[in-house]
């Protein structure tokens, strides 16, 4: 079974510093995806970046950006100049597909708290 | 404005009074999924279907039920509801197949049984 953790459970950072988030995850597949989600306070999910696997490129959207390594499957997520609005639970998740049905596995959250 | 809508955002009831989760989506997705949200679990899925008339069951299905008998609605329902489905609950949708596989989530809903 794929199984997502995120074995930090909050995390803080000074306003304008540079934070990582780490996720690990478990898998047997070759081809999946991986995504990290924020959720601020108002609760809704919002996609901050997604990696898919066969690409060795780490994805970066703007301020975010991962370190995708395959081998050891993990896929930390890096916060460049940390604003006050990045404050949110920050989910990691897997996402592979069989016969056109999606299985979005989510971890646990770690919960960031900027500082300012 | 392409979005997934829920209706009711919050709602408080009692042990076995039966209750309806609705979820819209005006993106044409054949795709939608419920999940449940609790603290230290992250989300996890409940029910998804493929398309009209297609569901199946996720990893926590026990005691809800769903249907899709239009594209664009995916109701969750809850015949019994009990303590335990006290929760928050995100229903997502995205197309199939093919490279456009982001979920788009509705604002979520908070579900209390007493």
């Amino acid at each position: 079974a794929q199984t997502v953790t995120q074995s930090q459970p909050e995390m803080s950072v000074q306003e304008a510093e540079t934070v990582t988030l780490s996720c690990t995850y478990d898998t047997s597949e070759s081809d999946y995806y991986l995504f990290w989600y924020k959720q601020p306070p108002s609760r809704q999910m919002i996609l901050v970046i997604r990696q898919e696997a066969y690409k060795q490129q780490n994805a970066t959207e703007n301020r975010f950006s991962v370190n995708f390594q395959k081998a050891a499957k993990s896929f930390s997520l890096k916060i460049s100049d940390s604003q006050l609005g990045d404050a949110a639970m920050y989910f990691c998740a897997y996402r592979r597909i069989i016969q056109g049905a999606q299985k979005l596995v989510f971890g646990q959250g770690t919960r960031l708290t900027i500082n300012p | 404005e392409a979005q997934v809508t829920q209706n009711p955002r919050y709602l408080i009831t009692v042990t076995g009074k039966k209750l309806t989760v609705t979820c819209s989506q005006n993106m044409n997705h054949e795709y939608m999924s419920w999940y449940r949200q609790d603290p230290g679990l992250g989300l996890r899925q409940i029910y998804y279907s493929m398309n009209v008339e297609v569901t199946d069951k996720g990893d926590v299905p026990e005691g809800y039920k769903v249907s899709r008998k239009e594209k664009r609605n995916f109701p969750l329902i809850l015949e019994s509801p009990s303590p335990n489905q006290t929760s928050l609950y995100f229903c997502a949708s995205s197309f199939l197949g093919g490279r456009r596989y982001e979920q788009y989530f509705g604002p979520g809903t908070r579900l209390t049984v007493t």
